[in-house]
């Protein structure tokens, strides 16, 4: 595996459930970010961790949870989601979060019935 | 006011044409610039990027910054079916914390 992977690709869940998302990054980078991207708008940086501490939040909500346990692995925990949070997650790593280069996964395609 | 403006598109351009991709910004506090290229299905990846004002090359693409009117270009020459993606302008103040895109611009480059 090289770059940014995601898992899973594609997920479909009620409203009621609880899910996550996972992301490796195996460029031995010490950066780890989540995106929210909906359909024509902007990137939404959600969370930031950098040496496995979190460095930003960006005003996400409760029911969006991330953990982080070593520089190379990242999730997102996910509970009582709504429809409007339908949309491509995706995760990027950095060298540190004071670099500017991001390197992104193919992100996980999120459906909430 | 969006802090990066891209027109949406969709743009459709024959093979071979120039492309002109562009962008405002508000904050006269970014300091950094990037375009990225995403394709369909998959996480964007970096396409160019640049720190000062002026013209940067690379092969096809030149990216082009002029701060004084805080305005961002990404020129394609000879298109390619293979440059259709969606391209993001990207402004950065400083850290990779803090980078902000724009909505994106859906290009097809029909053959």
């Amino acid at each position: 595996e090289t770059g940014v992977t995601q898992t899973p690709r594609h997920l479909v869940m009620g409203m009621t459930n609880k899910k996550s998302l996972k992301c490796e990054q195996h460029l031995g980078h010490n950066a780890m970010y989540w995106y929210k991207q909906s359909a024509k708008k902007p990137l939404e940086l959600m969370f930031v961790y950098n040496f496995k501490e979190q460095t930003e939040n960006n005003s996400v909500p409760s029911r969006f949870s991330p953990e982080c346990p070593n520089s190379s692995h990242l999730f997102l925990h996910l509970h009582t989601l709504q429809p409007e949070d339908s949309a491509l997650y995706l995760c990027a790593s950095s060298q540190d979060d004071e670099g500017d280069t991001q390197y992104f996964g193919p992100g996980t395609r999120l459906t909430v019935l | 006011q969006k802090e990066v403006e891209q027109d949406p598109g969709p743009l459709s351009v024959p093979e071979g044409a120039i492309v002109s991709l562009n962008c405002t910004y508000s904050n006269s506090a970014f300091q950094y610039f990037m375009w990225y290229r995403q394709y369909s299905r998959k996480g964007p990846e970096l396409l160019m990027y640049t720190y000062s004002s002026g013209n940067k090359e690379d092969g096809r693409f030149t990216a082009q910054v002029d701060k004084s009117s805080k305005y961002i270009s990404l020129f394609i020459r000879d298109s390619q079916p293979s440059d259709s993606a969606t391209y993001l302008c990207v402004t950065a103040s400083g850290s990779a914390r803090q980078l902000t895109f724009g909505s994106g611009t859906q290009l097809t480059v029909l053959p």
